[in-house]
């Protein structure tokens, strides 16, 4: 069982509300992770980290922002929630034992379900 | 565009048969392809990881393969148990970038019945 935890695991909120997702790992691990998942759909990669103070964007675009101050922790922020940011959102972390990057694995957490009326 | 399609979508078993899922990519550099379970509200949760010169790699009953000419890779899952109800998701990544780009399949949504 990894050692990487999302909170709160279900939420729902109105539109137009600020919110946080958060996410930690006691790991130790550098690199980590966002994705956003829809029932049925491959997870699509929306933030990732290499370590403290170092954000990139993902594959998909996204109107949500993230910070890394501490290594264990990446939370995820919008500003303003709407219906179409309903969906499931998945933190990850991952290290690199063989000191090659492509081969880590990425450890998940349980994930947060985040519905906006 | 690099793509990776696993079939079938669905697939549901009696408890205790085995089955085999299918997973064909056209990911380019190829680097290594990793399969993972996914249970109904949680994260996935790795199960083998391959790289290019790997053809099979077990753990426990399940056993991946890969043919890396054919871009092509199956998991087969042994004596399946009631547990083993989960969405299998196959997750090929590149040598593009030292980020090792992932490419996520849908999944294939696997039910055992009693």
């Amino acid at each position: 069982e990894a050692d990487i935890y999302q909170t709160p695991r279900y939420l729902v909120i109105g539109t137009g509300k600020k919110i946080t997702l958060e996410c930690s790992q006691t790991m130790g691990h550098d690199k980590m992770y966002w994705y956003q998942q829809d029932p049925g759909m491959e997870l699509h990669l929306i933030h990732y980290s290499y370590g403290v103070n170092s954000t990139e964007k993902g594959d998909l675009s996204s109107e949500s922002t993230v910070s890394r101050i501490r290594t264990e922790h990446f939370p995820l922020t919008l500003e303003s929630a709407r219906p179409s940011h309903t969906s499931q959102y998945l933190c990850a972390s991952s290290d690199h034992p063989s000191g090659i990057p492509s081969t880590d694995t990425q450890y998940f957490g349980p994930g947060t379900r985040l519905t906006v009326l | 565009k690099n793509q990776v399609e696993q079939s079938p979508q669905s697939l549901i078993i009696l408890e205790g048969k085995n089955c085999t899922l299918q997973c064909n990519y056209t990911v380019s550099p190829f680097s290594n392809l990793r399969w993972y379970k996914q249970d109904t509200g949680r994260g996935p949760v790795s199960l083998t990881i391959m790289t290019f010169s790997e053809n099979t790699k077990s753990n426990g009953r399940y056993t991946a393969t890969l043919d890396a000419d054919t871009k092509q890779s199956s998991l087969h899952i042994t004596a399946s148990q009631l547990s083993d109800s989960a969405s299998y998701i196959c997750v090929v990544s590149d040598r593009g970038s030292t980020l090792g780009r992932l490419y996520f399949g849908r999944g294939t949504q696997l039910t055992v019945w009693p």
